[in-house]
């Protein structure tokens, strides 16, 4: 089965510029995670869906950050303008459901680097 | 803020020796995962025990739940070079469904 796919896997672009990242999630899954990882802050959870309505956006650092998930299979995170201290590795996740006693299903990441 | 922290942060052992990771967290919880990551790779799920668990294996993988400490643990036996990897615990908050992961301990192997 394919797993979580999120596209692109390396991404690097100037300030300024706008960050599209894309996740497909695993076929019948649920819910959805956005993720950022960087050595300072660990990782850390920006957004997620269930069923494709966005539940929690708490962990979005600032405007400039935003995600849609228009459909089951298809999610996107925007950076608008991008800035360099949004580097770090970007995970989405999936799982069967929201609830917190579930598995979540990783993607490989998108590593983003911000000159 | 972060949920659980693992120690410690860095282990290195021979293959074949047992690797034992700790997470402490802060708040009650509903249940507790464990999760490997390979150096540019996402996170894999490896185990989760309930709050109303003390201890649960799966293959090589011993997991341990103290509520009372707020605490687990994460054993792996006859450890190999294919265990090297970053191991994280994550852990949910009774009102919350939100995952929140720890700092990791970075596990490294040799042959």
């Amino acid at each position: 089965d394919a797993g979580v796919i999120q596209s692109p896997r390396h991404e690097v672009t100037e300030m300024g510029q706008e960050v599209t990242l894309r996740c497909k999630p695993i076929s019948g899954h649920n819910s959805l995670f956005w993720y950022r990882q960087t050595m300072m802050r660990g990782l850390e959870l920006l957004i997620y869906f269930n069923n494709n309505v966005p539940i929690d956006d708490s962990g979005m650092p600032e405007d400039r950050f935003s995600a849609k998930m228009p459909n089951a299979s298809f999610s996107t995170l925007k950076i608008q303008p991008s800035e360099p201290r949004d580097s770090a590795v970007y995970f989405c996740a999936s799982s069967s459901f929201w609830n917190s006693n579930q598995p979540q299903h990783f993607g490989d990441g998108t590593r983003l680097s911000i000159l | 803020s972060q949920q659980g922290e693992e120690d410690p942060q860095a282990l290195s052992i021979q293959e074949g020796e047992n690797a034992t990771m700790n997470c402490s967290y802060k708040t009650s919880i509903n249940n507790l995962q464990w999760y490997r990551q390979n150096s540019g790779r996402g996170l894999v799920h490896l185990i989760l025990i309930r709050s109303n668990e003390r201890e649960k294996h799966s293959g090589r993988l011993r997991v341990t739940l103290d509520t009372s400490k707020k605490s687990s643990s994460l054993l792996i036996t006859a450890s190999r070079a294919a265990d090297t990897a970053s191991y994280f615990c994550a852990t949910d908050a009774k009102n919350t469904d939100k995952l929140i992961f720890g700092t990791g301990t970075r596990l490294q192997v040799f042959p």
